[in-house]
């Protein structure tokens, strides 16, 4: 595709329901990252992955995110027993190669989370 | 800890007037500076980066940011402003030996005819 792209574009869920976010990178991009913006904040880095392999899942905040991208393409990030405070956007980026110097990251839309 | 701090949540020009949008950063050695623009419904777009060198770099849409060290800076500043800039602007620092960016939280730009 053209860019990167990310579905659903909006997701309102009930407390306590599992939601699963998708992310489609540009292609050929081995590096992918997810980002998680609350409101009037600037994004904050959750995980990254080079092909299949999650090289760092740091910024992910407990035991309830995870992330996967079986085969080095697309990825998902699955947030279960959904509490308020995970509402925010989410967001996907992409990358030829790692090193923020040498490959530049191209975002996707995002996707909206509201938790009920 | 790198950190990076944006100090105006909001700004409002008119059409034509100069931009300056404030960055300061925190980081133990030289930072990689990048801005960032996202418009609504939109994914973040690169403005431009500093790694080294020429601390005035340029980039697109006719903006430019100077790195000040002594200051701790990375400022982006456009001579005239286009209605078509009003969007919500991030200045970040990236890691030299990792992949991650550092936020700051953001201005938000307003044009007005």
């Amino acid at each position: 595709g053209a860019g990167v792209s990310q579905s659903p574009r909006y997701k309102v869920t009930k407390r306590g329901q599992d939601v699963a976010l998708r992310c489609d990178p540009i292609s050929g991009h081995v590096s992918l990252y997810w980002y998680r913006q609350a409101l009037g904040q600037g994004p904050e880095f959750l995980t990254y992955f080079n092909y299949e392999a999650q090289q760092d899942k740091s910024g992910l905040p407990n035991d309830r995110f995870s992330a996967e991208r079986p085969e080095g393409s697309i990825s998902t990030l699955t947030i279960q027993r959904t509490e308020q405070r995970d509402s925010a956007m989410y967001r996907c980026a992409s990358s030829l190669g790692t090193g923020v110097r040498y490959h530049e990251q191209f975002f996707g839309p995002g996707t909206r989370l509201t938790v009920l | 800890a790198q950190s990076v701090t944006q100090p105006d949540i909001h700004i409002t020009v008119s059409e034509g007037a100069s931009l300056e949008l404030r960055c300061n950063y925190s980081y133990g050695a030289t930072p990689y500076l990048f801005w960032y623009v996202q418009s609504p419904g939109q994914g973040l777009q690169l403005l431009l980066k500093y790694f080294s060198g020429d601390t005035l770099v340029q980039g697109i849409k006719g903006f430019e940011a100077e790195f000040k060290r002594s200051q701790s800076s990375f400022n982006l500043r456009k001579p005239s402003v286009h209605w078509s800039d009003a969007a919500e602007y991030f200045c970040a620092v990236g890691e030299k030996a990792g992949n991650q960016f550092y936020f700051g939280t953001g201005t938000s730009l307003t044009v007005i005819p």
